[in-house]
């Protein structure tokens, strides 16, 4: 079946020591995006790629980047985490931009120590 | 700037009975409306959406939404809940591009 990966499901890290989120696909989408949930509250986009191009919400902090690459893969790097980082990350894809749906991976939950 | 608002944190309804899980909105230009459904630890599943057309949308397991533009209104209904539809429900809009604006969320309780 198609659909979006994500490894590890759980991640534990120490307060600043960079760390990497994966996730992969196999829906052949255009479009991935990473999202930060905190608590069951609303997922908040992070950043998303178009293809190649990158593209980063304002409020997202520079602590956050993200590499893409190919399609199927893309990463989130986290270069210093700090204790208000550990959160739920979600990658989805999409096919296409609005009004195109997103698939969601089942997540990666942070832990910072 | 585009909004979603879940009014209701919670919804308890007994099994078999009909669901409501309310959402309204607000942006400039016409909307597109999504449901998705969250169950613990995982990601979110889309249920269905609205883009244009028939006001009443049918989607995944059952569920049906109906978009009221007069009242900037995308409620989720369910005929006869299930246990298993126990879940945190996000109403998402969105007036093209890439982002898509979450509500809050709404947590459903199923008593069997």
């Amino acid at each position: 079946d198609a659909m979006v990966i994500q490894n590890p499901r759980y991640q534990v890290t120490q307060f600043g020591k960079p760390v990497t989120l994966s996730c992969s696909q196999t829906l052949n989408h255009n479009v991935m995006y990473w999202y930060q949930q905190k608590s069951s509250q609303a997922p908040k986009l992070l950043f998303h790629y178009y293809d190649k191009d990158f593209n980063n919400e304002a409020d997202t902090p520079d602590n956050f980047q993200s590499r893409r690459p190919n399609t199927s893969f893309c990463f989130l790097d986290i270069r210093s985490p700090g204790l208000g980082d550990a959160a739920m990350y979600l990658c989805a894809t999409s096919a296409r931009g609005s009004p195109y749906e997103q698939y969601f991976g089942p997540g990666t939950r942070l832990t910072v120590t | 700037a585009q909004s979603v608002a879940q009014p209701e944190d919670q919804v308890n309804v007994a099994e078999g009975n009909p669901l409501t899980v309310k959402c309204t909105y607000s942006v400039s230009g016409n909307p597109y409306l999504f449901w998705y459904v969250q169950y613990p630890n995982r990601g979110l599943q889309f249920l269905l959406k609205y883009i244009t057309g028939d006001n009443l949308v049918k989607g995944s397991y059952g569920f049906e939404a109906e978009f009221n533009k007069s009242q900037t209104s995308f409620h989720l209904k369910k005929p006869s809940a299930l246990v298993s539809d126990s879940a945190l429900y996000f109403c998402a809009v969105t007036t093209g591009g890439f982002k898509t604006i979450f509500g809050a969320g709404t947590r459903l309780f199923v008593k069997a």
